[in-house]
């Protein structure tokens, strides 16, 4: 069973880039990473997935390490509304996600 | 796009009384989910339909919920003789299918049981 292991919080500076980190050292080789995030009184919403190759999209970029051991969330330049919960789910167990904790992520004005 | 939308946002009952969320899904989506989370923790999964047909409830759920979804549409939850214990928000999603596809999530129903 892989283990996932996010910090629990990070605190960054208003419109500066953010980098959230995530091991999976028992990733199988076919499983994406997904990211999703958890604004406060909200359902989580999908931010990004990748499977090998770093991916890019309007909300943030996705960096994986070669060995897929583990992934970066990127935010460019956060703002206030990025302030969230963040998951790291690189495993689906069938056809579900299975959630932990995640990195709760404030931005400092 | 409508997105999911579940009701009530806010519900308050009484220990021992019967509850019932419901969940509509995005119109071409074939799964929808349940999750619960209290607070500090991630979203557990509770169980899921693909179509009307209820694929999988987890173990760790008590036999006093029960969900459906009759003609693979909106989806209801219900929790009977309800438990200080059942307080949590409730969380649906729906997708298109299969792994890996997009969760659209509601604002989920958050229970309060006195």
């Amino acid at each position: 069973d892989a283990k996932t292991t996010q910090p629990n919080s990070m605190e960054s500076n208003e419109e500066e880039p953010v980098h959230l980190p995530c091991n999976h050292s028992t990733i199988s080789g076919t499983d994406y990473i997904h990211w999703y995030r958890q604004l406060p009184s909200q359902g989580p919403e999908y931010v990004i997935h990748g499977l090998t190759s770093n991916v890019n999209n309007r909300m943030a970029s996705l960096a994986i390490a070669e060995d897929r051991k583990s992934s970066t969330l990127i935010l460019h330049r956060a703002t206030l509304r990025d302030a969230a919960v963040y998951y790291c789910i690189p495993i689906w167990v069938d056809d579900k996600i299975i959630f932990g904790k995640g990195t709760r992520l404030h931005i400092l004005p | 796009d409508t997105g999911v939308s579940q009701d009530p946002r806010h519900k308050i009952t009484k220990r021992g009384q019967n509850v019932t969320f419901r969940c509509d899904p995005i119109s071409e989506h074939n799964r929808l989910y349940w999750y619960r989370q209290t607070l500090g923790q991630g979203p557990e999964f509770l169980t899921y339909f693909q179509n009307e047909a209820q694929l999988e409830k987890s173990r760790l759920l008590s036999d006093r919920f029960s969900a459906e979804r009759p003609k693979g549409s909106f989806s209801t939850l219900e929790i009977q003789r309800t438990e200080q214990g059942d307080s949590a928000m409730y969380l649906c999603a729906s997708s298109l299918g299969g792994k890996w596809e997009k969760l659209f999530f509601g604002s989920g129903t958050q229970l309060s049981v006195l």
